[in-house]
């Protein structure tokens, strides 16, 4: 069995600020981590993929995220906010790479001029 | 380059009516997935195939039927449509061994 928690609904932080979403799983077997995106009517776009190789991983639009065995974490950052960077976005697990997806309930991020 | 296409984007259905929201996808992929994106809720697998043939239940399975008789088609059945199927219906593919899901755009379905 697996899950994933998203603490909080929505994080709104000034253009230029850090962005920190935080993202703790549970799993029965090494889990493979995803963080996705959603903008405003749109389906999911990945962003970034722990699949059991280096802890620390880099994706797309400067996010990266590390996986963190001991604290069964693997939280979001970008150092600098941009405008573009409002959406939602989805932490997931999956019990290896059979794409069977459990999702977080998501974060909504506003980004302050 | 498609990738994965859901019809129709929007429906409404009346209490007890029937429908299918189709998924097609021209990757070849072997996995495909359907999941309910709702309010707070995150996004929670319905069903899910692993190849022509062969599906199994997700989450949240009650209410929806799906088949898969050809790699590149996932439909996802409604036979009695209830209000709290009022959803937005992604469906998603991918490959054995690439972790990486595709997703549509996504379906928004109200039941009245």
């Amino acid at each position: 069995a697996q899950s994933v928690t998203q603490l909080g609904s929505h994080v709104s932080v000034s253009e230029g600020a850090l962005v920190l979403l935080r993202c703790n799983y549970s799993s029965s077997v090494p889990p493979y981590l995803f963080w996705y995106v959603q903008y405003p009517n749109q389906g999911l776009q990945l962003l970034l993929k722990y699949t059991s190789a280096a802890t620390l991983v880099k994706g797309i639009n400067g996010f990266e995220a590390e996986f963190k065995k001991s604290e069964t974490s693997f939280h979001l950052t970008k150092p600098s906010a941009h405008m573009s960077d409002a959406a939602e976005y989805f932490c997931a697990v999956s019990p290896g790479a059979n794409s069977k997806l459990t999702f977080g309930k998501g974060i909504t991020l506003s980004v302050r001029p | 380059n498609a990738g994965v296409t859901q019809t129709p984007k929007f429906q409404v259905l009346k209490t007890g009516q029937s429908m299918t929201l189709q998924c097609a996808q021209d990757m070849n992929h072997e996995y495909m997935s359907w999941y309910r994106q709702d309010p707070g809720m995150g996004l929670r697998l319905i069903h899910y195939s692993v190849g022509a043939g062969i599906t199994d239940q997700g989450e949240v399975p009650n209410g929806y039927n799906v088949s898969r008789s050809t790699t590149e088609d996932f439909p996802l059945r409604l036979l009695s449509a209830a209000p709290s199927q009022t959803s937005v219906y992604f469906c998603a593919s991918s490959t054995p061994g690439n972790t990486e899901a595709f997703f549509g755009q996504g379906t928004r379905l109200t039941v009245v």
